[in-house]
């Protein structure tokens, strides 16, 4: 089976923190993908990488930037947080950019005060 | 581009009734569909998906779906709901030639009474 894991299920941080948002998947997928979802919203991609120290913007990046140095792993990172980032971040992995199917983490609650 | 709209937010139904959530989508180039699943405090994961050939899927949980291109639909069915099918649903798209991006709806949230 594959797993994909995020590093906090939730996270509260204060206006201006550095917030690192971790997932780590292990199939040896080349695609990560990083996700918002707020009510009413559905999901929206944020960023997305499709190798090693490889991204692409999604449809919401400001105020955000991602980092992956391995191919398990893809770090997204709030520079400075803001209350309107909080939300429910998911990621997740596929196989490569033919995939059909792309397989999530459990999320990360993120509460900004 | 793509966009997904989910016609309904929420769904209320009970147990053993049949139901129908509704997706449209438009799209310039030709597409691929997904229907997701939410359950509570959990991530998404797949139900089933329209890639070609045949216009009626089969899903996972005894759930179906038909694309119907002129209408631009993808509506998910289910002939009897559990309690079990609580959750919330998203149907996404993805261009042929979008490697990997998949635009998903706002969700409908299907809750199922005794």
């Amino acid at each position: 089976d594959v797993k994909v894991t995020q590093s906090s299920r939730y996270l509260v941080k204060r206006t201006g923190e550095k917030v690192f948002l971790e997932c780590v998947q292990d199939m040896d997928h080349e695609n990560m993908f990083w996700y918002r979802q707020d009510p009413g919203l559905g999901l929206r991609l944020i960023y997305f990488s499709y190798d090693v120290k490889m991204k692409e913007k999604g449809d919401i990046p400001e105020g955000y930037s991602v980092s992956r140095e391995k191919k398990e792993r893809f770090s997204l990172i709030l520079e400075s947080a803001s209350t309107n980032q909080t939300s429910m971040y998911l990621c997740a992995s596929a196989f490569d950019r033919v995939a059909y199917e792309q397989y999530f983490g459990p999320g990360t609650r993120l509460t900004v005060t | 581009a793509q966009s997904v709209t989910q016609l309904d937010s929420q769904v209320p139904v009970f147990e053993e009734a049949p139901v129908e959530l509704r997706c449209n989508y438009s799209s310039s180039v030709s597409v691929y569909l997904f229907w997701y699943v939410q359950y509570p405090n959990q991530g998404l994961q797949l139900l089933l998906k329209y890639l070609s050939g045949s216009t009626l899927v089969k899903g996972i949980n005894g759930f179906e779906a038909e694309f119907n291109k002129s209408q631009t639909s993808f509506h998910l069915r289910k002939p009897s709901v559990h309690i079990s099918d609580t959750a919330e649903y998203f149907c996404a798209v993805r261009g042929k030639t979008s490697y990997g991006k998949l635009t998903f709806g706002q969700g409908t949230i299907l809750t199922v009474h005794p």
